[in-house]
């Protein structure tokens, strides 16, 4: 049973640019998360999916960001117009939801904007 | 609103002493959950355990205990002889219940430092 895995584990930017993450959960979870975790804090929900469908997005997804589930089985996060700010570690988790809806965190984006 | 509180930041121990990690929660639900994470120097978050807000027993795991306290909301974590390879930044967190949005409200996390 492999993990949560996420690509790239690192992205070097300029201030600007697109960029595109991608999160593959854990075959059987229906359920997904993205968190963004900025030095010295904890990790922050963004947004999560149960299934294809987007339930809820938190008020640190500006209009920049879009996330989408297509099939319910890998999400991607795309930042559009990145800005020095964006620099943070995106986290994906899965989870199956239920009686215990534990989530299973990936190892993370490094998003760096210069 | 949810909020985790975890008031210590830093915390240097030398190997084999007993170490307790401090967690006190807000929040306005009746059924929720609690869990640690682990954060070791590679990034990646760890779970650690869950426990049910139904559920005070506490809980052993090896040189891991969990004492869950609903009176002062709190949910502290201690690590007996504790070793080197137990240094990393620990987070507690808070969701709702299942079938709810289970997001997860973090702690700031406590870096913990095992001295050989």
């Amino acid at each position: 049973d492999t993990g949560v895995s996420q690509d790239p584990r690192h992205k070097i930017t300029k201030r600007g640019q697109n960029v595109t993450f991608r999160c593959d959960p854990i075959s059987e979870h229906n359920r997904l998360y993205w968190y963004r975790q900025t030095l010295g804090q904890g990790p922050e929900f963004l947004t999560y999916f149960q299934n294809e469908a987007q339930l809820e997005k938190s008020r640190l997804l500006s209009d920049r960001f879009s996330a989408e589930r297509p099939k319910g089985s890998f999400s991607t996060l795309e930042i559009q117009r990145t800005e020095q700010g964006d620099s943070a570690m995106y986290l994906c988790a899965s989870s199956l939801v239920g009686a215990t809806d534990t989530q299973y965190f990936g190892p993370g984006t490094r998003l760096t904007v210069l | 609103a949810q909020k985790v509180t975890q008031a210590q930041t830093e915390i240097s121990v030398v190997e084999k002493e007993d170490v307790t990690l401090d967690c006190v929660y807000e929040t306005r639900d009746t059924t929720y959950y609690l869990f640690w994470y682990k954060q070791p120097p590679s990034g990646e978050l760890v779970f650690l355990i869950r426990r049910n807000s139904f559920d005070e027993q506490n809980e052993i795991s090896g040189r891991y205990s969990w004492n869950f306290q609903k009176s002062t909301s709190s949910f502290n974590f201690t690590i007996t002889a504790s070793q080197v390879v137990d240094s990393a930044v620990y987070f507690c967190a808070l969701s709702e219940a299942p079938g709810a949005n289970s997001k997860l409200t973090f702690g700031k996390g406590i870096t913990l430092s095992v001295r050989p």
